[in-house]
């Protein structure tokens, strides 16, 4: 079975300091991981998936399949990254999309 | 830009009662899905939906629910006779391929009295 752990229910920072929100899972296959980002009063979005690499709003998050994590990581924070941030693993190379996610961390950039 | 659209966006009923929640995805999308969240844990896969058909559908997912896509932009969830434990943020989500991204909608707070 897979599972998406995110140790942090909350995490503050102050504006400027560097973020990392931890993400750990359990999977024996080649997973695919998301990082899903909803702000207040918003819908679930895509923030970024570890296939494109990409760099998105300042936030990177690496692979990691020896330590089985996905943490992901802003060099300095903004008061707009307030938000709460999900992660998400799908299974697609056994044939499966669904998106399993984790409990969220909720982030707090202190002005 | 396209967005997933959901209806209502709060629906309170009685226990034992059907509820039908209504999802347009986005209009190339090809790949449904349903989740739930119930008040303070995780999102939940509940079903997934390609071809007119279930592809994928999760233990949660019992004889209760059901989804139709009953012309060429609706997607509903169908749940027969809530239970209290039913009350949840219920989302729709769509995506063209099976690895594209899941486009969310806004959800639907079901409340069951």
């Amino acid at each position: 079975a897979q599972r998406v752990t995110q140790p942090e229910k909350l995490l503050s920072v102050f504006k400027g300091a560097p973020v990392e929100l931890k993400c750990n899972y359990s999977y024996s296959g080649s997973p695919e991981l998301f990082w899903y980002v909803q702000y207040s009063r918003q819908r679930l979005q895509l923030l970024l998936r570890h296939i494109s690499r990409e760099s998105i709003k300042g936030f990177t998050a690496d692979l990691n399949k020896g330590e089985t994590s996905f943490h992901l990581k802003k060099p300095f924070a903004q008061e707009e990254d307030s938000a709460m941030y999900y992660c998400a693993l799908s299974s697609s190379g056994a044939g499966s999309y669904q998106l399993t996610f984790g409990k969220g961390t909720k982030l707090s950039v202190i002005p | 830009e396209p967005e997933v659209t959901q209806t209502p966006s709060h629906q309170v009923t009685q226990m034992g009662q059907e509820v039908i929640l209504r999802c347009v995805p986005i209009s190339n999308h090809l790949y449904f899905y349903w989740y739930r969240q119930i008040l303070g844990q995780k999102v939940e896969f509940l079903v997934s939906f390609y071809n007119n058909e279930i592809s994928e559908k999760s233990e949660i997912f019992d004889d209760q629910f059901s989804v139709e896509r009953p012309d060429g932009s609706n997607f509903t969830l169908k749940i027969r006779s809530t239970k209290l434990e039913d009350s949840a943020m219920y989302f729709c989500a769509s995506g063209y391929g099976t690895t594209d991204t899941q486009y969310f909608g806004p959800g639907t707070r079901l409340t069951v009295l």
